[in-house]
């Protein structure tokens, strides 16, 4: 089955700066791939998503590339803000199947004032 | 609009009794899963259910967890004799359609097994 592996696992950086979060997956056959912010005791809440057939994907600071000969996804986050900390995890799914979201561990990114 | 809905936002309760989640997807929504994410860990997929189909419960843990979905809306995500390790926040989620389709999740049920 599907298994994504997520790195950094903590990431702390100064208001401003970019963040870059790392996900690998191991199915081929993904072919959508979410990224989803949760902050203290509130559910995950979509930020960004990538299908297959895009390479990258921006949103105003928030950008995701995707790889797919090298199976991994990246997000990317410019000019850092406060309350953009928060818990990032990021998923894939296979589109047309059930959908069910594999996701990675998680990382806590920190942007300190 | 109103977004995915879930009951109780916490629940404390004693090793071997049973519990009932509560998860009230978004208006329309055909497809609705159920994750569970432990403390420290990413999101464990449960089970999911699509329409009237019969639900996928490829995910869950073992034979004390069940769920059913009533009308096509609401779900019911059960734990029977629960275990200390089954403390966890449990997530529900609903998307318009079944594959892949972007899920919205809801704020979670938090689960104490003391």
């Amino acid at each position: 089955g599907e298994n994504v592996e997520q790195h950094p696992s903590t990431l702390s950086v100064q208001e401003g700066d970019s963040a870059v979060i790392k996900c690998t997956y191991s199915d081929s056959a993904s072919n959508y791939f979410p990224w989803y912010k949760q902050e203290l005791g509130k559910g995950p809440q979509l930020i960004i998503d990538i299908r297959s057939n895009v390479g990258e994907k921006k949103d105003q600071r928030i950008a995701v590339t995707l790889n797919k000969t090298a199976k991994h996804f990246s997000l990317h986050i410019t000019e850092t803000q406060p309350e953009d900390s928060a818990v990032y995890f990021c998923a894939a799914s296979v589109r047309g199947s059930q959908g069910n979201l594999i996701f990675g561990k998680g990382t806590k990114l920190s942007v300190k004032p | 609009g109103a977004g995915v809905s879930q009951s109780p936002s916490n629940k404390v309760t004693e090793k071997g009794k049973d519990v009932e989640l509560r998860c009230d997807p978004i208006s329309g929504h055909t497809a609705l899963y159920w994750y569970r994410q432990s403390l420290g860990q990413g999101l464990e997929f449960l089970i999911y259910f699509q329409g009237n189909s019969a639900p996928d419960k490829s995910g869950l843990p073992s034979d004390r967890f069940s769920a059913e979905r009533t009308g096509g809306s609401v779900s019911t995500l059960t734990i029977q004799r629960t275990q200390q390790e089954d403390s966890a926040v449990y997530l529900c989620a609903s998307s318009l359609e079944w594959g892949g389709e972007t899920q919205y999740f809801g704020p979670g049920t938090r689960l104490l097994v003391l």
